[in-house]
């Protein structure tokens, strides 16, 4: 089964600063799906950012990007320019069909103005 | 309305009781998904229909657990003889049909917390 491992429970940044949340993933597959989702306190999860396994070139959304190493089987998201709004749990997924999508415990990130 | 719609939002109930959750997934979403979160754990996934397939139901921790889906439209999740342990929030997520079994993002609700006493 595949398990996706976020080793950083919390993780804290200073507002205008760059943070690194981490998270890996276990599987034999090689072509997949990965994830990073938000939830914020109002409790609804929403996609932050996706790569396709089969993709060299890390996936960008304005001040979200990743750091795709598929051999060690790591997908980080760096945050850039934090914002007070960017404080939340942050959920790293692997899916390689959409029913078998596997999040992890989550990383709390708190955003100190 | 446009999004995943759940309900109740909050749900305490006490040992032993029944519940019911109910989602509305995004019209014309063909797939909807059930999934647990713990206090300070991540998502664990419960059940997951698409279209008319049979549900995959490998992810129900307990045969108290049971889930339907009405005309491949809403969906109610229903816990019998609740138990302490019940207690977490319950969200569900739809997605959309998608071709050459890509994995595509899901839209979730904003989740039924339910309190078992």
């Amino acid at each position: 089964a595949q398990t996706v491992t976020q080793s950083q429970p919390e993780m804290s940044v200073q507002e205008a600063e760059t943070v690194t949340l981490s998270c890996t993933y276990d599987t034999s597959e090689s072509d997949y799906y990965l994830f990073w989702y938000k939830q914020p306190p109002s409790r609804q999860m929403i996609l932050v950012i996706r790569q396709e396994a089969y993709k060299q070139q890390n996936a960008t959304e304005n001040r979200f990007s990743v750091n795709f190493q598929k051999a060690a089987k790591s997908f980080s998201l760096k945050i850039s320019d934090s914002q007070l709004g960017d404080a939340a749990m942050y959920f790293c997924a692997y899916s390689r069909y959409n029913n078998d999508m596997r999040f992890g415990a989550g990383t709390r990130l708190t955003v100190k103005p | 309305g446009a999004g995943v719609s759940q309900s109740p939002s909050n749900k305490v109930t006490e040992k032993g009781k029944d519940v019911e959750l109910r989602c509305d997934p995004i019209s014309g979403h063909t797939a909807l998904y059930w999934y647990r979160q713990s206090l300070g754990q991540g998502l664990e996934f419960l059940i997951y229909f698409q279209g008319n397939s049979a549900p995959d139901k490998s992810g129900l921790p307990s045969d108290r657990f049971s889930a339907e889906r009405t005309g491949g439209s809403v969906s109610t999740l229903t816990i019998q003889r609740t138990q302490q342990e019940d207690s977490a929030v319950y969200l569900c997520a739809s997605s959309p049909s998608l071709t050459g079994g890509r994995s595509g993002e899901l839209f979730f609700g904003e989740g039924s917390r339910l309190t078992v006493l």
